[in-house]
């Protein structure tokens, strides 16, 4: 099946910096991807879709300038953390969508941020 | 807006019960159906989904769907559990008027007593 890796698993870093994680699709292109959120014990929040190519669609109440999404090709997106503070602290999941058109999404490991 | 709503936040259930789990969505138009779970520790993995055809769908390790148009539901159902089965059960949904976007349940944790 369908694999997603994210990259890192785990990061630990000190309030005011920022933080980049990678999610690739490792065998299939993936014109779209998703950023979520969990907090813990609870659901996976939608933060934004990611189309390659163009600028991210991001959900109500989510800051564009503080969670910044990059999808530079088929396989890779980023989101970058910006000046990490410690209610950032979270798991950040992304999943992607095959090209082909199937509606089925498949889901990275996630990253466990914990900011200090 | 397009809501998941899931009616069980925690089931415990001993080994070879039966399972249901409910899931109700909000959403206009033709959607497609999931139930995702994820184990502890582990990430999101695909249990059955719901594209058209067939209202009653099989999954991976003996679990099953039913889609009930009419209801708005998605039910989640196994025969017998197994230790094994202890883990968070989401139900999502996309398509119709959200698009691609998935919208997640809030989840089920189900702990199965051995």
């Amino acid at each position: 099946g369908a694999v997603v890796s994210q990259h890192p698993s785990w990061v630990i870093c000190k309030s005011g910096t920022s933080v980049k994680i990678e999610c690739r699709s490792l065998d299939f292109q993936a014109t779209t991807m998703f950023w979520y959120r969990q907090f813990p014990k609870q659901s996976l929040m939608l933060m934004a879709t990611s189309n390659e190519g163009s600028k991210a669609t991001y959900e109500q109440g989510v800051e564009k300038d503080k969670f910044l999404i990059n999808h530079a090709s088929l396989t890779l997106s980023t989101l970058t953390v910006t000046s990490a503070h410690p209610e950032d602290s979270s798991f950040y999941i992304c999943s992607a969508r095959e090209t082909s058109g199937r509606e089925t999404q498949y889901f990275g490991p996630g990253t466990r941020l914990l900011v200090l | 807006a397009q809501s998941v709503s899931q009616h069980n936040h925690h089931v415990i259930l001993s080994e070879a019960a039966s399972l249901e789990l409910g899931c109700n969505y909000s959403y206009g138009g033709t959607v497609n159906l999931f139930w995702y779970v994820q184990y502890p520790g582990q990430h999101l993995q695909l249990l059955l989904k719901y594209f058209s055809g067939d209202p009653l769908v099989k999954g991976i390790k003996g679990f099953e769907a039913e889609f009930i148009k009419s209801k708005f539901s998605f039910n989640l159902r196994k025969p017998s559990v197994q230790w094994s089965d202890t883990a968070e059960y989401f139900c999502a949904v996309n398509g119709g008027t959200g698009g691609f976007k998935t919208i997640f349940g809030a989840g089920t944790r189900l702990f199965v007593k051995a």
